[in-house]
């Protein structure tokens, strides 16, 4: 079945530092890889997502990247703030037409930012 | 604000009782989805409705059943409640106009069983 599988689990930078969280998918099909952040007891927020149709989407500090050939997507944080402390979630999803679009969430990312 | 809501917030309840969760997605999505997140889990997937009708199942307890009403809000029945069902329950909606699965999710409702 649809596997996302994420690393690291947990994660540690310095304020300033750069954040990068790796994801990987089995479902060939999937073509749809948002992105959500969650703080704790929160909901999860949709941050960032990319389609299967682009390599590379930039939003301010936040840039997602799509190897689709080696099914591997990734989320790229810049100049981190404390306030980027948060569980990260990534997922995969297919599209349209292709049956049942469940989306399947990656394992998550404790990120922690320390001033 | 992602614009789904749900209710109650907070519930509180015994081993063996059952209890109802609402949920109203945005307005004009059609897709309501119900996720499971026990204490720092990821996201469990359990049901999914469209338009009234059930789409798909994911890991779902026989316990556990939902429905989506005319007016598209959706309700999660649990029943014979177990210390272990004690979690944050979400949902989420999507219109998916854009042929893309994107979906918001509501506050969630933190279910606490004693």
């Amino acid at each position: 079945g649809e596997n996302v599988e994420q690393h690291p689990s947990t994660l540690s930078v310095q304020e300033g530092d750069s954040a990068v969280i790796k994801c990987t998918y089995s479902d060939s099909a999937s073509n749809y890889f948002p992105w959500y952040k969650q703080e704790l007891g929160k909901r999860p927020q949709l941050i960032i997502d990319i389609r299967s149709n682009v390599g590379e989407k930039k939003d301010q500090r936040i840039a997602v990247t799509l190897n689709k050939t080696a099914k591997h997507f990734s989320l790229h944080i810049t100049e981190t703030q404390p306030e980027d402390s948060a569980v990260y979630f990534c997922a995969a999803s297919r599209g349209l037409g292709t049956g049942f679009q469940k989306l399947v969430f990656g394992t998550g990312t404790r990120l922690l930012v320390s001033p | 604000d992602s614009g789904v809501t749900q209710t109650p917030k907070h519930l509180i309840t015994a081993t063996g009782q059952r209890v109802t969760l609402r949920c109203s997605p945005r307005s004009g999505d059609l897709s309501v989805y119900w996720y499971q997140q026990s204490l720092d889990q990821g996201l469990q997937f359990l049901i999914q409705y469209y338009n009234g009708e059930e789409r798909a199942k994911g890991n779902i307890l026989e316990r556990f059943s939902a429905q989506q009403f005319p007016d598209l809000h959706s309700e999660l029945n649990l029943s014979s409640l177990e210390l272990g069902d004690s979690a944050l329950y979400f949902c989420a909606s999507s219109i998916r106009t854009s042929g893309y699965n994107e979906q918001f999710f509501g506050p969630g409702t933190r279910l606490t069983v004693l």
